[in-house]
C-alpha cells in the first residue's frame, strides 16, 4: 500500500471557521491531489500540485486553497467554512501524470 | 471536456456468479488511461484494474476482466465468482494521457451488493 495518511480523519466545524486537512505521503511522490465525494457526484478534482509550491486549481476549486513547502505534505484550507463543503475529502498521490494515482483514507468534514 | 458515465446506479449478483459494471466515457483524445476504483464501506479507493488505450488487449487482474471497445468509447469491468468481499461501490475513472495535470475523471458509481 502507498504511505499515504490524512489527518484529521473526521472533523465537526461550524460556518465560518476555518479549516485545514493535511496529506502526508512517504513515497516522495511528484503529484499530489485533493478530491471531494459527494452523493451523485463520484469524486471531484479540487486542486492539485505537481512539486513544491507548485499548485493548479481544478474543476470545484472556489472556497478552497492549497500549499505545498514539503514534498511529502499537501495541506487544503477552507478559508471560511459553509455548509456545502460538508464531504468526504481524498488526497491521492502518482509519481508521473501517466502513473495509477494512489489514494489516501479520507478525511470526513461535517459543517454546521 | 471529458466525461465518465455509468448507467447503474445499483447492481445485485449472487454470490460465486458473474456480474459485469457498466461505463461509457466521451474524449476527443487518442490516448488515455481508464481504471476501476472500488470503494469498500470503509471508504478507501482502491484501485482494482487499469486499462491503457493502446493497448488493445483486454486487461485483467485474477477474477476481474475488462472489456475495452475504443471505438464504442465502452469499458466494462466483469467480476467472476463473485465473493461477498466484492460488494463496494465500484468507479470507473478516465485520465488523459500526458499533460501537466492528470487528473482522474470519475463516474458517478454503482453500488454492487453480493447476496450469499
Amino acid at each position: 500500500d502507498a504511505g499515504i495518511t490524512q489527518s484529521p480523519r473526521h472533523k465537526v466545524t461550524e460556518t465560518g471557521t476555518p479549516v485545514t486537512l493535511r496529506c502526508h505521503q512517504t513515497e516522495n511522490h511528484r503529484y499530489m491531489y485533493w478530491y471531494r465525494q459527494d452523493p451523485g457526484h463520484g469524486l471531484r478534482l479540487i486542486h492539485y500540485s505537481y512539486g513544491v509550491k507548485d499548485t493548479d486549481k481544478g474543476e470545484v476549486s472556489d472556497g478552497y486553497s492549497v500549499s505545498r513547502s514539503k514534498t511529502e505534505d499537501f495541506l487544503l484550507t477552507l478559508e471560511s467554512a459553509t455548509s456545502s463543503q460538508t464531504s468526504v475529502y481524498f488526497c491521492a498521490i502518482s509519481p508521473r501524470t501517466r502513473e495509477t494515482q494512489y489514494f489516501g483514507p479520507g478525511t470526513r468534514l461535517l459543517v454546521l | 471536456a471529458q466525461t465518465v458515465t455509468q448507467s447503474q446506479p445499483e447492481m445485485s449478483v449472487q454470490e460465486a456468479e458473474t456480474v459485469t459494471l457498466s461505463c461509457t466515457y466521451d474524449t476527443s483524445e487518442s490516448d488515455y488511461y481508464l481504471f476501476w476504483y472500488k470503494q469498500p464501506p470503509s471508504r478507501q479507493m482502491i484501485l482494482v484494474i487499469r486499462q491503457e488505450a493502446y493497448k488493445q488487449q483486454n486487461a485483467t487482474e485474477n477474477r476481474f476482466s475488462v472489456n475495452f471497445q475504443k471505438a464504442a468509447k465502452s469499458f466494462s469491468l466483469k467480476i467472476s465468482d463473485s465473493q461477498l468481499g466484492d460488494a463496494a461501490m465500484y468507479f470507473c475513472a478516465y485520465r488523459r494521457r500526458g499533460g501537466s495535470q492528470g487528473n482522474l475523471i470519475f463516474g458517478k458509481g454503482t453500488k454492487l451488493s453480493v447476496k450469499p
